[in-house]
């Protein structure tokens, strides 16, 4: 099946500094990755769509100029917390629609990244 | 956008219950219902979905109903057992936008703890 990584699996920094988690489609190509972030005890919410190639669209009430998310490749795509506050501590979800997903319209999740913002 | 109302929020069932979710939506364009099983600090899992041209579909001990009139969708577990035990949510996918260049963007519920105890 579609295999989805993310890395790292968790991270700890400082107040201040930036954090970049890499999502990768590890044996499809994905022409479409979304960002997620959950907070404990809460649903997945939408951060942001991810088109390789293009900028990314980000929800309402999202940042653009913190969460910098770049898709250079088909089966890349970052997401840089920059200026990371404590309120920023979550667990960050992405997935991947791959070329075969976007007819099944079936969204492939990676592990997850916990962010720790002291 | 689109609104998902998931209840019940806990759910406490003996071990060989049935478990039954559910799930309301807004958008009557929505046309792709997916359930997830999350358990604490996974990523999650997809179990079962329904397309909008199917009012029903079963997979051994789940099943997930549709009924688009009414816009609401839910999930069934019969003969529960205690590794059942997760948070389950559902989830609406909306259709592209207008232009045809957004994929429709998946909306999930609040999520439900299930706790099936032996």
């Amino acid at each position: 099946g579609a295999v989805v990584s993310q890395h790292p699996s968790w991270v700890i920094c400082k107040s201040g500094t930036s954090v970049k988690i890499e999502c990768r489609s590890l044996d499809f190509q994905a022409t479409t990755m979304f960002w997620y972030r959950q907070f404990p005890k809460q649903s997945l919410m939408l951060m942001a769509t991810s088109n390789e190639g293009s900028k990314a669209t980000y929800e309402q009430g999202v940042e653009k100029d913190k969460f910098l998310i770049n898709h250079a490749s088909l089966t890349l795509s970052t997401l840089t917390v920059t200026s990371a506050h404590p309120e920023d501590s979550s667990f960050y979800i992405c997935s991947a629609l791959g070329l075969a997903g976007a007819a099944s319209r079936e969204q492939f999740f990676g592990p997850g990244t916990r962010l720790t913002v002291l | 956008g689109e609104n998902v109302e998931q209840h019940p929020s806990t759910l406490s069932v003996q071990e060989g219950d049935s478990a039954v979710i559910k799930c309301t939506y807004s958008d009557s364009a929505s046309n792709y219902f997916p359930w997830y099983k999350q358990e604490l600090g996974k990523r999650p899992q997809l179990i079962i979905d329904i397309r909008s041209n199917v009012g029903e579909k079963k997979d051994q001990r789940i099943a997930v109903t549709l009924n688009k009139t009414a816009k609401h969708f839910s999930l069934h577990i019969t003969e529960t057992q205690p590794e059942d035990s997760a948070v389950y949510f559902c989830a609406v996918h909306g259709p592209p936008n207008a232009g045809g260049t957004s994929y429709g963007k998946l909306t999930f519920g609040q999520g439900t703890i299930l706790t099936v105890h032996p």
